[in-house]
């Protein structure tokens, strides 16, 4: 059973760059959901979604951050024109329904701003 | 904003040790999880409690949820370097999906 995927690992971005994170949910899940964990910070939420919808984007910055779940494909994530703020490690989980449901973490990509 | 506050925050000790750790709140949680993580990994699940008072068993982990449903408690008897890892909790309120994470407690256990 493939888990979560992420993709890439780890990211070098200099500023002004575009940044974008890609997660595979788990076979059957069709819930995604966007974390990014700072240094010394717990995880915060960002964004919710389903295929094509997005649910939730309470925790996403209103500024240069976009998420979609295309009906075919994986989650992307975009930052545009990076900033040395954005440095974090981005985590995806899934969940094979909404609410109440486990989520499933992948194992996240660390995006370095330079 | 609901808080979870983890302690301690960071931990070294001995394989064979015992230790606990703490998540406390103000606030209410209807369930609450409790994760490790690994450098470089994502979280992965332990467990979920959901009654207040609850204890639940885990090999050499045993987890406590407040009577009150405001902290718990991690306990692991007879620490192995294999149990080195980031311990975060995270509440979750009724009716919300989205989990409330603590800062975590990073534990390092030495052979």
């Amino acid at each position: 059973n493939a888990g979560v995927m992420q993709n890439p690992r780890h990211l070098v971005r200099r500023r002004g760059q575009e940044a974008r994170l890609r997660c595979s949910p788990m076979k059957g899940h069709s819930h995604v959901y966007w974390y990014r964990q700072l240094p010394e910070e717990g995880l915060k939420f960002m964004v919710y979604l389903q295929k094509e919808n997005i649910i939730d984007e309470s925790g996403m910055p209103k500024e240069r951050f976009s998420a979609e779940f295309p009906k075919e494909g994986p989650s992307i994530l975009r930052i545009q024109q990076v900033v040395r703020g954005d440095s974090a490690a981005y985590f995806c989980a899934s969940s094979p329904q909404g609410i109440g449901e486990t989520q499933y973490f992948g194992p996240g990509t660390r995006l370095l701003v330079l | 904003t609901q808080l979870l506050e983890q302690s301690p925050q960071f931990l070294s000790i001995q394989e064979g040790e015992n230790l606990t750790v703490y998540c406390n709140s103000s606030s209410v949680f209807s369930s609450l999880q409790w994760y490790r993580q690994e450098p470089g990994e994502g979280p992965v699940l332990l467990v979920t409690v959901v009654t207040g008072g609850e204890v639940k068993k885990l090999k050499r982990l045993t987890f406590q949820f407040g009577d009150a449903r405001k902290d718990s408690s991690l306990h692991i008897t007879a620490a192995q370097p294999g149990d080195t890892g980031l311990y975060l909790c995270a509440g979750l309120s009724g009716g919300s999906y989205i989990p409330t994470f603590g800062r975590g407690t990073s534990l390092i256990v030495h052979p």
